[in-house]
């Protein structure tokens, strides 16, 4: 059972609320990625960090913002939520060498009425 | 850029049959070839993975193999069970190597 946690796993909120999604991981992995996936589509890359102080944003566009301020911890944050932001959110986080596995937490499904 | 087609049709396989799901991808080959399994609303969960020097890989009742010339790998589960119904996820780096694409995945159901 892979060690990483996101909170909520559910989560329905109005439009223009501000929401932070929770991530953690206690198995000190340097890499962690948040990805964005839709019912039977294939995950999207939306943000990584190869460390504690380094975000890069990720292949699909997203008004979503991250931060690692510390090596367990990858908060996504969204400012003002819509309707086009309802999907399934995923953290997942991995060894730092290439190759190895990615680590995946159960997601929060977030739906933005 | 680097594009993973995989059987978007659901496969349906009978109990015991071995099912054989296909991955390709369209342009350089990559250093390795991972494959996930996932269930309904959870996370991707490693199974195996393969490198370029590799042909076939196993692990219990999962094989897979790689063909770096036909741009393809090939995930094998022998003596399927209902159990093993979910979707599988070919994965593979980006040109950079420190990302990997996902497949959209091809959802298979076992039936007993």
């Amino acid at each position: 059972e892979a060690d990483i946690y996101q909170t909520p796993r559910y989560l329905v909120i109005g439009t223009g609320k501000k929401i932070t999604l929770e991530c953690s991981q206690t198995m000190g992995h340097d890499k962690m990625y948040w990805y964005q996936q839709d019912p039977g589509m294939e995950l999207h890359l939306i943000h990584y960090s190869y460390g504690v102080n380094s975000t890069e944003k990720g292949d699909l566009s997203s008004e979503s913002t991250v931060s690692r301020i510390r090596t367990e911890h990858f908060p996504l944050t969204l400012e003002s939520a819509r309707p086009s932001h309802t999907s399934q959110y995923l953290c997942a986080s991995s060894e730092v060498a290439d190759g190895y596995e990615q680590y995946f937490g159960p997601g929060t499904r977030l739906t933005v009425t | 850029s680097q594009k993973i087609e995989q059987n978007s049709e659901a496969l349906n396989i009978q109990e015991g049959k071995t099912a054989t799901l296909t991955c390709n991808y369209t342009n350089y080959s990559p250093a390795y070839l991972q494959w996930y399994r996932q269930d309904p609303g959870r996370g991707p969960v490693f199974l195996l993975l393969i490198r370029e020097n590799e042909k076939e890989k196993r692990k219990e009742r999962l094989k897979v193999t790689f063909d770096t010339t036909l741009k393809q790998s090939l995930f094998h589960i022998t003596a399927s069970q209902p159990a093993d119904s979910a979707t599988y996820l070919c994965a593979l780096p980006y040109s950079s190597a420190s990302k990997i694409i996902f497949g959209s995945g091809t959802r298979l159901s076992i039936r007993p």
